[in-house]
């Protein structure tokens, strides 16, 4: 079946501009999460979704940061006046939910910021 | 914090056993888990350890001492294509976000 699809895979765009990346889980996953990792790096959580509503937000490093799953499927990490600091690959996962169960990560969007 | 430390650059031969090992300075968690990276790739699940013990899974075993703040993978026979990130991850709440260390590159050497 199909894994957990991101795009855009790659994104260049101009410091100040604003971002869309979009997250596709696997069918039927409830929980579904956005980490980023910067090169070298461990991926660094930033929010997860049960379902419609955001279950932790905490990682979020700043209100420019947002994040949207408005029918528990799909969602949308948006990103506001961009800076280069957000440079970085921005990964998706999704899990049924339960703590002894995987999550599935997809490959990622890599984003840069001139 | 979790303070979840790793060695950062392992090397190993084709056929060997290589043990990459994960500590960490917290409690509470749920579980462990160790996942594997290739260059531009997304990680991929490898293990899980919830209570204390070896799990193993053909060439690939993981081992968790919650009393020693302590985990390890082990991989055995290696292949060239075992090159990769190895990255322990914590989990606290069902569901809940991962935090993981900052991974282990592993270079399998003909």
């Amino acid at each position: 079946g199909a894994g957990v699809s991101q795009t855009p895979s790659n994104k260049v765009t101009e410091k100040g501009k604003y971002v869309e990346l979009r997250c596709d889980p696997i069918s039927g996953h409830t929980a579904l999460y956005w980490y980023r990792q910067s090169l070298g790096q461990g991926p660094e959580f930033l929010i997860y979704f049960q379902g419609t509503g955001a279950a932790d937000d905490s990682g979020l490093p700043n209100d420019r940061f947002f994040a949207v799953r408005p029918e528990g499927s799909v969602s949308t990490l948006k990103i506001q006046r961009t800076e280069r600091g957000d440079s970085a690959v921005y990964l998706c996962a999704s899990s049924s939910g339960q703590s002894n169960q995987p999550q599935h990560f997809g490959d990622g969007t890599r984003l840069s910021i001139l | 914090g979790q303070n979840i430390d790793q060695p950062t650059e392992m090397t190993a031969t084709e056929g060997a056993i290589v043990q990459i090992n994960c500590t960490y300075q917290t409690s509470g968690f749920n579980g462990l888990f160790w996942y594997q990276q290739h260059a531009g790739e997304a990680p991929t699940f490898l293990s899980y350890n919830v209570l204390d013990g070896l799990e193993e899974k053909g060439r690939f075993s993981s081992f968790l001492s919650r009393s020693k703040g302590y985990s390890y993978l082990l991989l055995k026979e290696l292949q060239m294509k075992d090159s990769a990130s190895y990255l322990c991850a914590l989990i606290y709440n069902q569901g809940g976000k991962l935090i993981f260390g900052q991974g282990t590159e592993l270079s399998v050497k003909p």
